[in-house]
């Protein structure tokens, strides 16, 4: 099975605190994701990454920033938490594979998330 | 308009009955269409996924897909109490390489 661990369940940090999220995948995918999940507003991306040293923005990258230094392991930095980034954090992986009728075929696994309360 | 849009719920059904979850998007590019369950306080988990047009089934799942009218379902048969989450419509294509658009969820309780 497919194991995507994020490393805090629950955190608490200060407004102007330097946050850190790991992920970590152990099935070698290709790609990985970060994203948030509020209350009506569902689930929207921040970052992904196709490859090590490889970071690409979503749709709401602003004080954000991520790091892929090794493929198992994508870190989400808060340069400087707001109370606006309190949220639910989930990473997640996948592979790509193009199927006969060339169709991207990226099923996602997610952790099991990160709930960030920002004082 | 979102990009991917679901039923508003909250959906409410007895059990043994069918549920009906649907999900319509805007991208005529897209070409795979996934369906994520997520349990209250956990994360999503994939439950089905289809390419095709035409239905595809899994269990008590079947996914319908008509890519002419933009537009993709999940039917649950036979629900069970356990079946109560949210479901999430994802959709993925070319065009936006790989990354899924998710709708915001269906929430579906199944009443004993």
């Amino acid at each position: 099975d497919v194991k995507v661990t994020q490393s805090s369940r629950y955190l608490v940090k200060r407004t102007g605190e330097k946050v850190f999220l790991e992920c970590v995948q152990d099935m070698d995918h290709e790609n990985m994701f970060w994203y948030r999940q509020d209350p009506g507003l569902g689930l929207r991306l921040i970052y992904f990454s196709y490859d090590v040293k490889m970071k690409e923005k979503g749709d709401i990258p602003e004080g954000y920033s991520v790091s892929r230094e090794k493929k198992e392991r994508f870190s989400l930095i808060l340069e400087s938490a707001s109370t606006n980034q309190t949220s639910m954090y989930l990473c997640a992986s996948s592979n790509t594979t193009v199927g006969q009728d060339k169709y991207r075929d990226e099923k996602l696994f997610f952790g099991s998330g990160t709930q960030l309360s920002v004082l | 308009q979102k990009e991917v849009e679901q039923n508003s719920g909250p959906l409410s059904v007895p059990e043994g009955a069918i549920a009906s979850l649907n999900c319509t998007y805007s991208d005529r590019g897209s070409q795979s269409f996934f369906w994520y369950r997520q349990y209250s306080g956990k994360s999503p988990e994939l439950i089905m996924f289809i390419y095709s047009n035409g239905d595809k089934e899994d269990g008590r799942f079947t996914a319908q897909l008509n890519k002419a009218s933009q537009y993709v379902s999940l039917l649950i048969r036979d629900s069970q109490p356990s079946d109560s989450a949210t479901y999430l419509c994802a959709v993925n294509g070319w065009t936006n390489a790989g990354k899924s658009t998710f709708g915001d969820g269906t929430t579906l309780t199944v009443k004993p």
